[in-house]
C-alpha cells in the first residue's frame, strides 16, 4: 500500500485560510488522492478526491502538486466547526476498498 | 435518504464473552467495510464485504468475524473477548466496490468496552 505522511497538528483562526499538507510519493500515476476528516465522537466523513489537477467543492480545495507526490487541502474560510483530524488517505491496492488511515492532522480552530 | 446506522451504539461486556454489533448500510449501498479505532492503534481495517463475499480482511486475529446478508446488512463479531477489544468499530457503506474510487460513508460507531 502506497504510504502519506502529515504534520500531527496545525492552528488556525477562524474565518483565515487553512492549508493541510500531505506527502505521498509512492502513489501511482492512475491513483486517487482522497481526503476524510473525523470531527469529535462522530465517524470519519468524506472531504473531496483528486487525481492530476486541482478539486473543488462546497467543503473545500484539494491542490495536487504537478509531480503527484503531495497535495494540500485548503479551508479557505475555517470555522470552528472545521476543528477536526484530516486524513490524507492513499489510495487502496486495485480492487480494494479498504481505506488506510495514518495518524492524521489534528486541526485546532481558535475563534 | 437515511445514512449508516449501528447499533447498539454503546455496549459493555466482560473478558471471554463474545459480541456481534450490527451495520445498516445506506439504502442501496451494496459494500460494507469495517474499522476498529483506538486511542493507541489510531483507525485500523477489519474486512470489507460486498455481494455477501469478504472481499479483504486487516490484520486481525480469528476472533474478529463478520457476514454481509443480501439485503447488504452486516453484522461483525469478536469471541472470547479480551480487554484491548475495547475500541469504537464504525461501519462503512459505499455504493460500490472495485472502482478507482467509491467514498464510503461512515456511522456513528459502536463504543465496546470490555472489563
Amino acid at each position: 500500500d502506497a504510504k502519506t505522511t502529515q504534520p500531527n497538528s496545525m492552528e488556525s483562526n477562524e474565518e483565515e485560510p487553512v492549508h493541510l499538507p500531505c506527502n505521498h510519493s509512492t502513489i501511482s500515476g492512475t491513483d486517487y488522492i482522497h481526503w476524510y476528516r473525523q470531527l469529535p465522537s462522530q465517524g470519519p466523513e468524506y472531504v473531496i478526491h483528486g487525481l492530476t489537477s486541482n478539486v473543488n467543492n462546497r467543503m473545500a480545495s484539494l491542490a495536487i502538486a504537478e509531480d503527484r507526490k503531495s497535495s494540500t487541502l485548503i479551508l479557505h474560510r475555517a470555522t470552528l466547526r472545521d476543528a477536526a483530524v484530516y486524513y490524507c488517505i492513499p489510495p487502496p491496492f486495485r480492487g480494494a476498498q479498504k481505506l488506510v488511515f495514518g495518524q492524521g492532522t489534528r486541526l485546532t480552530i481558535n475563534p | 435518504k437515511a445514512g449508516v446506522t449501528q447499533t447498539p451504539r454503546y455496549l459493555i461486556k466482560t473478558r471471554g464473552q463474545q459480541v456481534t454489533l450490527s451495520c445498516s448500510p445506506i439504502s442501496g449501498h451494496r459494500s460494507v467495510s469495517w474499522y476498529q479505532q483506538t486511542p493507541g492503534q489510531g483507525l485500523q481495517f477489519l474486512f470489507e464485504y460486498f455481494s455477501e463475499t469478504q472481499r479483504n480482511k486487516g490484520n486481525f486475529p480469528g476472533r474478529f468475524s463478520g457476514r454481509q446478508f443480501s439485503n447488504s446488512r452486516s453484522e461483525m463479531n469478536v469471541s472470547t473477548l479480551e480487554l484491548g477489544d475495547s475500541a469504537l468499530y464504525l461501519c462503512a457503506s459505499s455504493l460500490d466496490y472495485g472502482g478507482p474510487y467509491n467514498e464510503q460513508f461512515f456511522g456513528p460507531g459502536t463504543r465496546l468496552t470490555v472489563l
